[in-house]
C-alpha cells in the first residue's frame, strides 16, 4: 500500500537557522497538508496545498514558513529562521480528490524538529 | 467554530475489560467524523470513519447527534490497543480545502 515518507525523521538545528522538512504524498493525491504537534498538545493545522498553491494557512503559518512543490513528488516546508517554539513534530499528510470518503488524510511518520 | 473535545487525556483499562473513548463536537452541518489512531513511534492511521459505519479492529463508534458525540468503542481491549486516539472533525461547508481538527488526544494503555 502507498505511504507518505518524510525525511529526515530528526532535524536538529540552531535558533536562527533555515531548516527544510521534505515529504513525498501518495502519488496520484491532489491535496497537501502539514501539520505540527508540539510535545503534549493536540496536533494543528498548520497549511493545505492544491493545484500548486496555498489553499488555506493557519495563524501558526506565518511569514516565517513557507511550502512548495518544487516537482511532481516532493511538498516541502521551510522555516527560515527558527526559533525555539518551532520545535515541534512536523506531519505531512495527503488526500484524494474528492470522492468518498471525502476528507480522508493519509500521514507520514514525521520530522521531529528540535530547536536548540 | 467547530470544535473537537476528547476529555479524557489518559485512559487505563485491563486486558478484556470494555473501554471507552470519548469524544464531543461542535460543528455546524452535518459532520463527517474519524477517528486516528497513533501507536508507539508510527503515524497516525485511520482507524475509523463514521461514514462507513465500519468495525476495525473490533472499535465502532456511533455518531449522535443529539449529543454531539462520537465515543469509540471496544467491547474486550487487548494490550495491542494501547496507543493514542485522536478524534477528528473536517471543516464545515464546502469553501475549504479539508484541513482536519484534532481533538487533544487520549493515550490509552491496556494492562495484562
Amino acid at each position: 500500500e502507498p505511504e507518505v515518507t518524510q525525511t529526515p525523521s530528526h532535524q536538529v538545528t540552531q535558533m536562527g537557522q533555515e531548516v527544510i522538512l521534505r515529504c513525498v504524498p501518495i502519488s496520484n493525491h491532489l491535496y497537501f497538508y502539514w501539520y505540527r504537534q508540539i510535545l503534549g498538545q493536540k496536533v494543528e493545522f498548520l497549511v493545505s496545498f492544491y493545484n500548486n498553491e496555498i489553499s488555506e494557512k493557519s495563524e501558526i503559518f506565518d511569514d516565517q514558513f513557507s511550502v512548495e512543490r518544487p516537482d511532481g513528488s516532493n511538498f516541502t516546508l521551510k522555516i527560515r529562521s527558527t526559533k525555539l517554539e518551532d520545535s515541534a513534530m512536523y506531519f505531512c499528510a495527503s488526500r484524494r480528490s474528492g470522492g468518498t470518503p471525502s476528507y480522508e488524510q493519509y500521514f507520514g511518520p514525521g520530522t521531529r524538529l528540535t530547536v536548540t | 467554530a467547530q470544535r473537537v473535545t476528547q476529555p479524557e487525556k489518559l485512559l487505563s483499562v485491563f486486558k478484556g475489560a470494555p473501554v471507552e473513548l470519548k469524544c464531543n463536537y461542535s460543528y455546524s452541518g452535518s459532520p463527517e467524523l474519524f477517528w486516528y489512531v497513533q501507536y508507539s513511534r508510527q503515524r497516525l492511521q485511520l482507524l475509523l470513519r463514521h461514514i462507513s459505519r465500519e468495525s476495525i479492529k473490533g472499535f465502532t463508534a456511533d455518531l449522535n447527534k443529539g449529543e454531539t458525540s462520537f465515543h469509540l468503542k471496544k467491547p474486550f481491549a487487548q494490550e495491542e490497543d494501547s496507543a493514542m486516539y485522536y478524534c477528528a472533525l473536517p471543516p464545515a461547508g464546502g469553501t475549504s480545502y479539508g484541513k482536519l481538527t484534532f481533538g487533544q488526544g487520549t493515550i490509552l494503555t491496556v494492562h495484562p
